[in-house]
Formats: C-alpha cells, structure tokens, sequence
C-alpha cells in the first residue's frame, strides 16, 4: 500500500544524544516536511525539501537538521542544541508538481520524549 | 509569518446539529485551504480542500470559502459522537509551504 511510514513511534533521548527520526514515503511525491506539534498547539514547521538533495529551513530550524539524499527518504536528526525536543514529530509529503494545489499527507507520527 | 487562526473552542454541538468550524488567515496570497481532522494522540488526516471561492460539499462536510474576507469555514451535519477530534486548519502559500491554525477541539454530545 502506499503511504508515508515513520520510526520508531516512540524515542527517548539522553542529555546531549543526537537521536534521528525516520520517514519513507512510496507515493512518488517530490515535495517532504517535517512539522513538530506540542501538546494543544497546531503544526510548526522544521524543514521541508522540494526535490531530492535540496531543503529550506522553516519556522522552527534551529537545533533539528535533515537530509534528502533519496526522493523517498526525508531523515530528521533533532541534535543536542535542542533543548526543549519532547514533542510529537509528524512527517508529510504532497503530490509532486510545482504550482499543485495538491494537500498533504502525513505519516503516524514519532512521540519524541527526554529521559 | 503567516497567521492562521482559529478559535481552540471547545466547541460543543449536540448528536444530530451542525457544527460550523472557522478560520481566518492573514495573506492573502495564500491559494489553497485544508481541513484535517486529529484524534487525540493521533496524526492529522485530511478531510477537504478548496480553492475557489463559494461552497464545496462532501457527504456530510461543507467547506466555504471567502478570499475578500480572508475566511474559511467547515460545516459538519449530522454531527456524530466519532466527529469529536480536533480540526486543523491549514492555508498554502507559495505553492510549497503549509501554515496551520492551532485547531479547534470539536465535542458531539450524544
């Protein structure tokens, strides 16, 4: 079936870890985000990629980086330089062309806690 | 920054009525406007989009949209008790970039 999938669905990180969030994708889209979303509020954006080894910062860059070495594949690391990352990290791609109207979709998500 | 508000409510509407969700939005070069809906612990799924301005109906949900006045709304009828959750809404701008409200918690009392 084609879909977004994320891993793990819960990490917890140690006092200066860097810890990486998976996310995949096998519906061709070209276009991937990354959003935080913390208990009551809406979705921030971190990063989102156009096309395949190209991103731009969002809202909320600072102490998270990214990769897109693959169209399929949009790796999140959130680096000890984020000091408050307990939050819900959702993962989301949209259908492919520039100029689409089209929505996203996203993925189940990763519940990211602190130990 | 682009601002999407919405009201956190709750909102609270009785089995059977109509809940009317709003949202307002400060660019208005924003082209398209999203309605997801989020259970607790959940991720947001999707329920409508537009684009043009007027009303834009799927089964049960509603949703309209006013470009001069910077408004979108969702009508739910027949609201049921699975309809509880709470609802995002979301406005793309630049064709790439998605900002979104801070939801509106939604409650359909049986």
């Amino acid at each position: 079936d084609g879909g977004i999938t994320q891993s793990p669905k819960y990490l917890f990180r140690k006092e200066g870890q860097n810890v990486t969030l998976s996310c995949e994708q096998n519906l061709n889209h070209d276009a991937m985000y990354w959003y935080r979303q913390d208990p009551g509020q809406g979705l921030r954006l971190i990063y989102y990629s156009q096309i395949v080894n190209d991103f731009q910062k969002g809202d909320i860059a600072e102490g998270y980086s990214v990769s897109r070495e693959k169209k399929e594949s949009f790796p999140l690391t959130v680096t000890s330089a984020q000091k408050n990352p307990t939050a819900f990290y959702l993962c989301a791609s949209k259908g492919a062309e520039t100029g689409s109207n089209q929505p996203q979709h996203f993925g189940d998500g990763t519940r990211l806690s602190i130990l | 920054q682009k601002e999407v508000e919405q009201n956190s409510g709750p909102l609270s509407v009785p089995e059977g009525a109509i809940a009317s969700l709003n949202c307002t939005y400060s660019d208005r070069g924003s082209q398209s406007f999203f309605w997801y809906r989020q259970y607790s612990g959940k991720s947001p799924e999707l329920i409508m989009f537009i684009y043009s301005n007027g009303d834009k109906e799927d089964g049960r949900f509603t949703a309209q949209l006013n470009k001069a006045s910077q408004y979108v709304s969702l009508l739910i009828r027949d609201s049921q008790p699975s309809d509880s959750a709470t609802y995002l809404c979301a406005v793309l701008y630049n064709f790439n970039k998605f900002y979104f409200g801070s939801g509106t918690k939604l409650n359909v009392k049986p």
